[in-house]
């Protein structure tokens, strides 16, 4: 069974760097054709994918969040990591890691329980 | 704004049966495979249809999902309680390089 666990800071301060880990158990994150993603949340609001990385380290980011966004993946530790630079108050929101598999095209079959991460002094 | 578009809100009585739209362009939905979500107050999303209209283990047949052009639809029937909720269609857009999702849609049963 697949299961993905999401931790880091739940306070960042405005200007500085969010940074989040997505442990994974039960898959390998370096094997396969899965890709293993972040999401988040804003309270009250939708959906917005951040990016992705791919079993050989390539990765996508989404356009508006490209220039902050970086996702790192540490196989030693079946894990990845999400590092947003430059957060503001609008970076306040729920952050999930989700597996996108191949089997199910790419739809994001396993998630973790996500982490409120809120930006502020 | 999102990419794609769902409308805000649904409802229908206990046993009925409700449908979802979900709207995009040749870029995104035209093109690639749509999957479903259903997330629970409080809980992470959970996937409910993929490739346009497979179902993942343990989710019931009460679920269904269409794709046609550039639109894809999630049917409920037999609706319970417990599918009140919020739903949130999603794809790949070739144009952006990036995964998209629709604003979502609150389903009330009634």
């Amino acid at each position: 069974q697949v299961q993905l666990q999401e931790s880091g800071p739940g306070l960042v301060k405005p200007s500085q760097t969010l940074s989040l880990t997505c442990a994974v158990s039960g898959a390998s994150i370096s094997r396969g054709s899965n890709y293993w993603s972040w999401i988040r949340q804003p309270a009250g609001k939708g959906l917005e994918w951040i990016g992705r990385i791919y079993t050989t380290g390539s990765s996508d980011y989404n356009p508006p969040l490209k220039s902050r966004v970086s996702i790192s993946a540490d196989t030693s530790k079946n894990q990845f990591t999400l590092k947003l630079n430059s957060v503001t108050a609008a970076d306040t929101a729920v952050y999930y890691c989700a597996r996108e598999a191949s089997e199910a095209s790419y739809g994001m079959d396993v998630w973790g329980q996500g982490t409120t991460v809120t930006v502020s002094s | 704004q999102s990419v794609l578009t769902q409308p805000p809100s649904v409802s229908a009585a206990p046993g009925q049966k409700v449908t979802i739209s979900c709207s995009g362009s040749s870029s995104n939905i035209g093109n690639n495979y749509v999957s479903w979500y259903l997330q629970l107050p409080g809980t992470a999303p959970k996937l409910l249809i993929y490739d346009n209209n497979k179902r993942p283990s343990g989710i019931p047949d009460r679920f269904s999902g269409s794709k046609s052009g550039t639109s894809a639809t999630l049917g409920i029937t037999g609706l319970q309680t417990g599918d009140e909720a919020n739903y949130y269609c999603g794809t790949w857009d070739a144009s952006l390089n990036a995964k998209v999702f629709g604003g979502g849609t609150k389903l009330t049963v009634l």
